[in-house]
C-alpha cells in the first residue's frame, strides 16, 4: 500500500504548456524531495523540502520550481515545458529516525513533444 | 565529493546467486542502502546497513561493508526472475546541518531461465 502518490503517472503534453505534478505523503514526514531520473537509469535531485515553507534547489539545475505549504503536499510545476523536460520524475520523503530512509513514489513519467 | 558507482549489467541465471557492487568514495557515510526498481515504478527500500557494521541478512539478502576498500555488496540467494529489476546502492552523509543522500549510478540484473 502506497503511502505516498505522484499524479499523473504518465503525461504527453505539448512544448510551451504548464504542467503542475502532484505529490502527497500520508506519513507526515518532514523531508521530501524531487529527484529526476535520466532514461539511463540514472537519479539526480533537483529540489528538496525540510518542512513547510522551505524549499531548496539539489544537484541538478532544474526549470521546474516546488512549493510546500502544507506538510503533506509537494507539488513540482513547470511554467513552459520543453522537449528537455521529458523524463520520470520521482518525489519521496523520509523518516524522521535517524537512518534516513526515503520511501519514494510511484513516479511520474513526462514527455514534451 | 560524494560519488557512488556500480556496473551498469549483471545477468544470472534462475537459481543462483546474484551479487551487484558498489564503491563510495566519502568515507564519513552514516548509513548505506540498497533499493529495488522494477520497471514503471518508485525505487523500493529492500535493506539498509549503518557504516559500524560489517554485514547484514534479511532472509535472501545478505549486505557486506568493507570500510577500508569503501565497498559494498549485496547478495542475492536463489535469484528468481522476479528479481528482474534495476538496483540502486546510496550513502547517507551527515554535512552538519543535514543527512544527504547520493546513489549510484544503479545495476540491471537480467535472470534467465
Amino acid at each position: 500500500e502506497a503511502d505516498i502518490y505522484q499524479t499523473p503517472r504518465y503525461l504527453v503534453i505539448g512544448t510551451g504548456k504548464k504542467i503542475t505534478l502532484e505529490c502527497s505523503q500520508t506519513m507526515g514526514h518532514d523531508k521530501m524531495y524531487w529527484y529526476q531520473q535520466d532514461p539511463g537509469m540514472e537519479l539526480h535531485l533537483i529540489h528538496y523540502s525540510y518542512g513547510v515553507n522551505s524549499t531548496e534547489k539539489g544537484d541538478l539545475s532544474s526549470e521546474s520550481t516546488v512549493s510546500r505549504i502544507r506538510t503533506e503536499h509537494f507539488p513540482l510545476t513547470l511554467e513552459s515545458a520543453r522537449p528537455s523536460h521529458t523524463s520520470q520524475y520521482l518525489c519521496a520523503s523520509s523518516d524522521p529516525s535517524g537512518a534516513n530512509v526515503l520511501t519514494f513514489g510511484a513516479g511520474s513519467r513526462l514527455t514534451v513533444l | 565529493g560524494e560519488d557512488v558507482e556500480q556496473s551498469l549489467f549483471l545477468s544470472v541465471r534462475e537459481g543462483d546467486s546474484s551479487v551487484i557492487n558498489c564503491t563510495y568514495t566519502d568515507s564519513s557515510s552514516t548509513y548505506l542502502y540498497w533499493y529495488k526498481q522494477e520497471p514503471g515504478a518508485g525505487l523500493q527500500l529492500l535493506t539498509y546497513i549503518f557504516s559500524n557494521m560489517d554485514m547484514k541478512q534479511d532472509q535472501r539478502l545478505t549486505v557486506l561493508l568493507n570500510k577500508k576498500d569503501k565497498h559494498l555488496s549485496l547478495r542475492i540467494a536463489d535469484t528468481q526472475t522476479g528479481d528482474s529489476a534495476i538496483y540502486f546502492c546510496a550513502e547517507s552523509v551527515y554535512t552538519g546541518t543535514a543527512s544527504k543522500l547520493t546513489f549510484g549510478t544503479g545495476t540491471r540484473l537480467q535472470v534467465t531461465l
